[in-house]
């Protein structure tokens, strides 16, 4: 079975400030991790995952995620965050076993509000 | 531009009527997918087809109907809904013939249907 926990439905953040929307995981396996947003009225836009190598990884709009395997983290930063950065984020694993092919399991979300 | 687009973007219907949501993938991928947003509940796997065969029907009901006529595009035919099925649809597509490589799913922007 496999699971993600976004712990935190809102996280608030001054323009400029670090962001973080954390994301905790639950795979039998190794996981494969993922991170989207959501903008208003929009689909889900693909940011960033993780699949192997170096445990902190990059992606759109200047965010990074560290994959930690011994707190089953994978949490999603930016240095200095914009008020266009808010939105919804969600986090996703999937289990690389075969059995679970095309199961992306995803978080409930985090709402991220940017003030300026 | 996501390279997977839906339409209607809109869609109101009544409870007798049939009408169907249309995705279209213009990334050269094999696998697409339907997803249910509703508010306050998780996203939710609805089907799975992988070069034009169904390989996950997450329990969902027959009101919903899938079709893949091909990779590229996929349909869900909609007959009989229930006021609890207004929820935004979203189509989605990755290059999932090879499951063990953590391939990226790619989504489009999402039917909002509204049932009355």
């Amino acid at each position: 079975a496999q699971s993600v926990a976004q712990p935190e439905d809102q996280v608030n953040v001054a323009e400029g400030n670090p962001l973080t929307v954390k994301c905790t995981y639950s795979v039998s396996g190794n996981p494969y991790l993922f991170w989207y947003v959501q903008y208003p009225n929009r689909g889900l836009q693909f940011l960033l995952k993780y699949i192997t190598g170096d445990n902190l990884v990059k992606g759109s709009y200047g965010f990074e995620a560290e994959f930690n395997k011994s707190q089953t983290s994978f949490h999603l930063k930016k240095p200095s965050a914009l008020v266009s950065d808010s939105a919804l984020y969600f986090c996703a694993v999937r289990d690389i076993r075969a059995d679970s092919w095309g199961k992306l399991q995803f978080g409930a979300g985090t709402q991220v509000v940017v003030t300026p | 531009e996501t390279g997977v687009t839906q339409t209607p973007r809109h869609l109101v219907m009544g409870m007798t009527n049939k009408k169907s949501l249309k995705c279209e993938q213009h990334l050269g991928h094999n696998a697409m997918y339907w997803y249910k947003q509703s508010a306050k509940k998780p996203l939710e796997l609805m089907f799975v087809y992988n070069f034009k065969e169904q390989t996950e029907n997450n329990s969902v009901p027959s009101r919903f109907s899938p079709e893949c006529p091909n990779s590229s595009h996929l349909f869900l035919h909609l007959h009989t809904l229930q006021p609890e099925d207004s929820a935004l649809y979203l189509c989605a597509s990755s290059q999932g013939w090879a499951e063990s490589s953590g391939n990226t799913i790619y989504f489009g922007e999402g039917s909002w249907l509204t049932v009355v």
